[in-house]
């Protein structure tokens, strides 16, 4: 199947600092990606989607100049978490559908001290 | 809006089956999935379903579809001490660039 590559799986970062989340489609072009968001013991909650070429959509509750999606070509979306918190600290994943089946990345655990 | 509900927690015996539910509320949804998390893990896709169909097996997985009633079951035979996780119903209700929709996951407990 489709390969969905995340990086990092993991980041610890200070206070105050940004982090950047790459989303890249190895084997297939991705107009669309999508991030998702999940607090320990949560259920996976959509933060936005990310389209190549232009502005991302964000859902409800969503700050978008927080939260900074870019989508410059069609096998990479960033997500980067600017002036993290530690209310920031979860676990973030992105997933593309190419063909109708659902991809996944490995995910990234972000911890902000 | 589309809702997805799980059951949140099940614990089961190894070696007997674990049975699954997921109810769904909308009626266009047209593939269903199963993903398994492990702790710390991302998601891994188990099994779909397409709305045309009413049930699907994959070795020991059978995944069962009654329509009418928005109700999907994964059933996992001879449940193992290695499928204790996270399983997360999906619904979406077409093929396109659209996001799935989840549930809040049951956590499959097995007891050896």
């Amino acid at each position: 199947g489709a390969v969905v590559s995340q990086h990092p799986s993991r980041v610890i970062c200070k206070s105050g600092t940004s982090v950047k989340i790459e989303c890249r489609s190895l084997d297939f072009q991705a107009t669309t990606m999508f991030w998702y968001r999940q607090f320990p013991k949560k259920s996976l909650m959509l933060m936005a989607t990310s389209n190549e070429g232009s502005k991302a959509t964000y859902e409800q509750g969503v700050e978008k100049d927080k939260f900074l999606i870019n989508h410059a070509s069609l096998t990479l979306s960033t997500l980067t978490v600017t002036s993290a918190h530690p209310e920031d600290s979860s676990f973030y994943i992105c997933s593309a559908r190419p063909d109708g089946e659902a991809f996944f990345g490995q995910g990234t655990r972000l911890t902000v001290v | 809006g589309e809702d997805v509900e799980q059951s949140l927690f099940l614990s089961v015996r190894e070696g007997d089956s674990s049975v699954i539910n997921c109810t769904y509320t909308d009626s266009s949804s047209t593939y269903l999935y199963w993903y398994k998390q492990e702790p710390g893990a991302g998601l891994q896709l188990l099994t779909y379903i397409f709305s045309n169909m009413d049930m699907k097996q994959d070795q020991r997985l059978t995944v069962l579809l009654n329509k009418k009633d928005k109700h999907l079951s994964l059933r996992i035979a001879d449940t193992q001490t290695g499928d204790s996780a996270i399983y997360f119903c999906a619904e979406s209700p077409n093929s396109g660039n659209t996001p799935l929709v989840f549930g809040k996951g049951t956590r499959l407990s097995v007891i050896a």
